[in-house]
């Protein structure tokens, strides 16, 4: 089954306690990305990469780092978390060759930052 | 920028009720327009898409045409169901960043029984 997964689904830390959300993409696409979702905002791009060690910053970049080592992979690292970045979290992936660009969600991740 | 902006909600309608959910766009070049729909607790799925000007995406009883010359790509279903309870998300494809969706605020749907 093609499919977006992120891991974990649901995570409560402290300010300045380091974390990885993980995602991985078993449909062989080139890019992928991260969105913040917040109440009245929508959703808002954290950061992309278009292939493995290809990445960029999107509207709201701060505070986050990703990597793309692996095709497959893309996880988003919070060095030193704090209270602003409690949201609901999606990774993206989507392939150049649908010129739609339609983009495929994982389930989400809910991180509570106290 | 492009940006989208859709209708605010929520919207409350009582079953079998007609749905509009209003949604326009500022872009630059020709985008493709998505309707996304996240059900609660869950994550979000591809409703309908257009990737032209007049293009009608439809999906589920859900209908929605690309129009160029109002910038509009405005959510309709003619009979809703409480199932359709959920937040609808219209956005657009910005090739210049990646390929992004930039997405509207969203707007709640609430049918009653």
């Amino acid at each position: 089954e093609a499919q977006v997964t992120q891991n974990p689904r649901y995570l409560i830390t402290v300010t300045g306690k380091k974390l990885t959300v993980t995602c991985s993409q078993n449909m062989n696409h080139e890019y992928m990305s991260w969105y913040r979702q917040d109440p009245g905002l929508g959703l808002r791009q954290i950061y992309y990469s278009m292939n493995v060690e290809v990445t960029d910053k999107g509207d709201v970049p701060e505070g986050y780092k990703v990597s793309r080592k692996e095709k497959r992979n893309f996880p988003l690292i919070l060095e030193s978390p704090s209270p602003n970045q409690t949201s609901l979290y999606f990774c993206a992936s989507h392939t150049i060759f649908d010129t739609s660009y339609e983009q495929y969600f994982g389930p989400g991740t809910r991180l509570t930052v106290t | 920028g492009n940006s989208v902006t859709q209708m605010e909600g929520p919207v409350t309608l009582s079953e079998e009720a007609f749905l509009t959910i209003n949604c326009t766009y500022t872009a630059t070049g020709y985008p493709s327009l998505f309707w996304y729909v996240q059900y609660p607790g869950e994550g979000l799925q591809l409703l309908l898409k257009a990737t032209k000007a007049d293009d009608k995406g439809s999906n589920k009883g859900f209908e929605a045409t690309y129009r160029k010359e109002t910038t509009s790509f405005h959510l309709e279903k003619g009979s809703v169901q409480v199932s359709d309870s959920a937040v609808y998300f219209c956005a657009l494809s910005d090739y210049k960043y990646g390929n992004k969706l930039v997405f509207g605020a969203g707007t709640i749907l609430r049918v009653k029984s």
